[in-house]
């Protein structure tokens, strides 16, 4: 089974912290992707990337960078943290680029900025 | 402008009372349909890929079907434990590099035992 992880599952920060949110898949997929999730809103995509050092923007990438150094890490990275990024971010993985498959997700951090 | 809806909102249903969950979608072509299951506070479960219409996926007490326009999630004597709110996702043709995968908002799904 493909496993996803995130590196915590609550975070609590201040407002102008600078927050590393850190995804790992173990099945030598290509494609990876971070989302937040906000109620009424959907899951809108952020950053997704599909190859080591690629990176493509998403929908909302605003306040947002991303970091793939190793095939297997996907790292999203909040510069200076906002009271409006307070939601629950998901990672996900799928194999191929290009081709139509699916994506697995990881558990999701909820992230409060105060 | 690509579009993925999904009707109804939320669905409350007895155990037992079979019913189905619609997803109907707008895309300039479509690559894929994805149905997810996702519990509180957790990520999305994998269920289904349908890739052309006429295509049905099952799975337990779920099945999946697929037209042109539309996908139907028709659950079958649903127990409690299938509780759950369930998302739709298109993989549509883009220009880009990489097919877009929209969401659909869900729809939240209770059995009452």
């Amino acid at each position: 089974d493909v496993k996803v992880t995130q590196s915590s599952r609550y975070l609590v920060k201040r407002t102008g912290e600078k927050v590393f949110l850190e995804c790992v898949q173990d099945m030598d997929h290509e494609n990876m992707f971070w989302y937040r999730q906000d109620p009424g809103l959907g899951l809108r995509l952020i950053y997704f990337s599909y190859d080591v050092k690629m990176k493509e923007k998403g929908d909302i990438p605003e306040g947002y960078s991303v970091s793939r150094e190793k095939k297997e890490r996907f790292s999203l990275i909040l510069e200076s943290a906002s009271t409006n990024q307070t939601s629950m971010y998901l990672c996900a993985s799928s194999l191929y680029r290009g081709s139509y498959n699916e994506q697995f997700f990881g558990p999701g951090t909820r992230l409060t900025v105060l | 402008e690509d579009q993925v809806t999904q009707s109804p909102e939320a669905l409350r249903l007895q155990e037992g009372e079979s019913s189905s969950l619609n997803c109907s979608y707008t895309v300039s072509g479509l690559r894929g349909l994805f149905w997810y299951r996702q519990d509180p506070g957790k990520g999305p479960e994998f269920l289904f890929t349908l890739y052309s219409a006429g295509e049905e996926k099952e799975k337990e007490r779920l099945k999946a079907t697929l037209t042109k326009k539309e996908s139907f999630l028709h659950i079958t004597a649903p127990k409690p434990e299938d509780s759950a709110t369930y998302l739709c996702a298109v993989q549509a043709l883009s220009q880009t590099s990489y097919d877009k995968v929209i969401f659909g908002p869900g729809t939240s799904l209770s059995v009452i035992p």
